[in-house]
């Protein structure tokens, strides 16, 4: 079946730099991902859609210079979050839509822990 | 607003016993909604959807217009349904697939 990449898995960062995570879809092509945050005990909430070719769409309340979303390929979007800060530490998973199908894949999620 | 209610945050049933996940929503217009679950240490995974109708797992959901209800159900729970499990309408009208809205998820337990 499709599978999407989710890197890191986890990744510890100093409070102020910068972290970048990968989604990739591995055997299709996706026009569309979306990239979401859990909280410990919480669902999942999204932050953005994300188009390949396009700036990325952001939900209410997001910030956008805060999490930059890059979607260059059909097969990679990529989520930096910038000066990254203790309250910023979370689970980011990544969903892609399948261009042929439309279905929905998701990563296996990257903890990110800002110390 | 819109917005999607899963009620129950835990749920513990017998292996053998029937069990039903519920979940109302408040959308305007169609929207088309799914139930996906999270297995331990897994990543989230679809597990049906309204519009296909079909059974999965010996899971079923009927979407409910009058109720705004799409309760999830099976007749005789087994232990490795044991997950979390999540209400999830597609905020795009069902043209996406992805922007979906989750509701708080409801974490089943099977006892043997």
């Amino acid at each position: 079946g499709a599978v999407v990449s989710q890197h890191p898995s986890w990744v510890i960062c100093k409070s102020g730099t910068s972290v970048k995570i990968e989604c990739r879809s591995l055997d299709f092509q996706a026009t569309t991902m979306f990239w979401y945050r859990q909280f410990p005990k919480q669902s999942l909430m999204l932050m953005a859609t994300s188009n390949e070719g396009s700036k990325a769409t952001y939900e209410q309340g997001v910030e956008k210079d805060k999490f930059l979303i890059n979607h260059a390929s059909l097969t990679l979007s990529t989520l930096t979050v910038t000066s990254a800060h203790p309250e910023d530490s979370s689970f980011y998973i990544c969903s892609a839509a399948s261009r042929n199908t439309g279905e929905l894949f998701f990563g296996e999620g990257s903890r990110l822990t800002v110390l | 607003a819109q917005r999607v209610t899963q009620p129950e945050k835990l749920l513990s049933v017998f292996k053998g016993a029937p069990v039903e996940l519920k979940c109302n929503y408040s959308y305007s217009g169609s929207p088309e909604l799914f139930w996906y679950v999270q297995y331990s240490r897994q990543r989230l995974q679809l597990l049906l959807r309204h519009i296909s109708r079909e059974s999965i797992k010996g899971f079923t959901a009927d979407l409910n217009k009058g109720e705004t209800s799409f309760h999830l159900k099976k007749p005789f729970a087994q232990e490795e349904d044991s997950a979390m499990y999540y209400c999830a309408p597609d905020k795009a009208g069902g043209t996406s697939y992805g922007k979906l809205t989750f509701g708080q998820g409801t974490i089943l337990t099977v006892h043997p």
